[in-house]
């Protein structure tokens, strides 16, 4: 099972709106809802933002949202802040019953 | 409040084995899955297993399959990962997960153990 493919880095200036794209296949992204993202600071444990595509935990902030198109998900952080430097990493369920992350996005806030 | 805990990590030579534990509290163990995912000095994370609420269903990464093994026992509220035929590439940090239902996302981490694999 391949990761899904990520940008290796995103950038954005305080209170601009960033995009990360996720690229799966029919047999991933593309087949089921079961798409989550994370946020990963240096040294943390990793940190569940987005669920099943588009649904957000209790406590994230409403500047994170998610989406899914085909076989590419996506993660919007709107209002960009400092505390959002990190990286990112989605992650799909599979038809064969596993999970498989993303390669993981560096986000930097300029 | 809900809180997983790894331990067993530690430094073993290629070849060997190495079992890590993980024990839960502060939710209904035995209504959630448990995964195993790690992630290599300064690299992503790699899923590793996981197993079914009831341990009935247990499934694993290409990279491990038939050297890893996933169990559970809900009366310790623990879940172990038996590592074996251990190589280089199986050095990282180990974190256990939980996801509440089928699907879901994994909503709370342990801090991880870390498994280093050299001579």
């Amino acid at each position: 099972q391949s990761a899904l493919t990520q940008p290796a880095s995103v950038s954005g200036s305080p209170g601009q709106s960033i995009t990360i794209s996720c690229t799966g296949t029919s047999g991933d992204i593309g087949a089921f809802t079961y798409v989550s993202w994370y946020q990963q600071h240096p040294g943390k444990t990793p940190k569940l933002m987005i669920y099943e595509v588009t649904n957000r935990p209790s406590g994230v902030s409403n500047r994170f949202s998610g989406s899914k198109s085909g076989n590419t998900a996506s993660l919007t952080i709107s209002g960009l802040q400092a505390e959002d430097e990190a990286v990112y990493y989605c992650s799909s369920y599979t038809d064969r019953n596993t999970r498989v992350f993303g390669t993981g996005t560096d986000v930097t806030v300029l | 409040q809900v809180y997983l805990a790894e331990s067993g990590g530690g430094v073993v030579q290629p070849g060997r084995s190495l079992r890590l534990s993980c024990a839960a509290s502060g939710f209904s163990f035995d209504s959630s899955g448990i995964h195993w995912v790690r992630q290599a000095p300064g690299k992503g994370l790699e899923w590793v297993a996981v197993i079914s609420y009831d341990g009935s269903n247990k499934n694993y990464a290409d990279s491990v399959k038939g050297r890893f093994s996933i169990s559970r026992d809900n009366s310790k509220n623990t879940v172990q990962l038996q590592m074996s035929s251990l190589r280089g590439a199986d050095t990282a940090v180990y974190y256990c997960a939980r996801a509440p239902y089928f699907g879901s996302g994994f909503d709370y981490w342990g801090q991880g153990a870390l498994v280093t694999v050299s001579s």
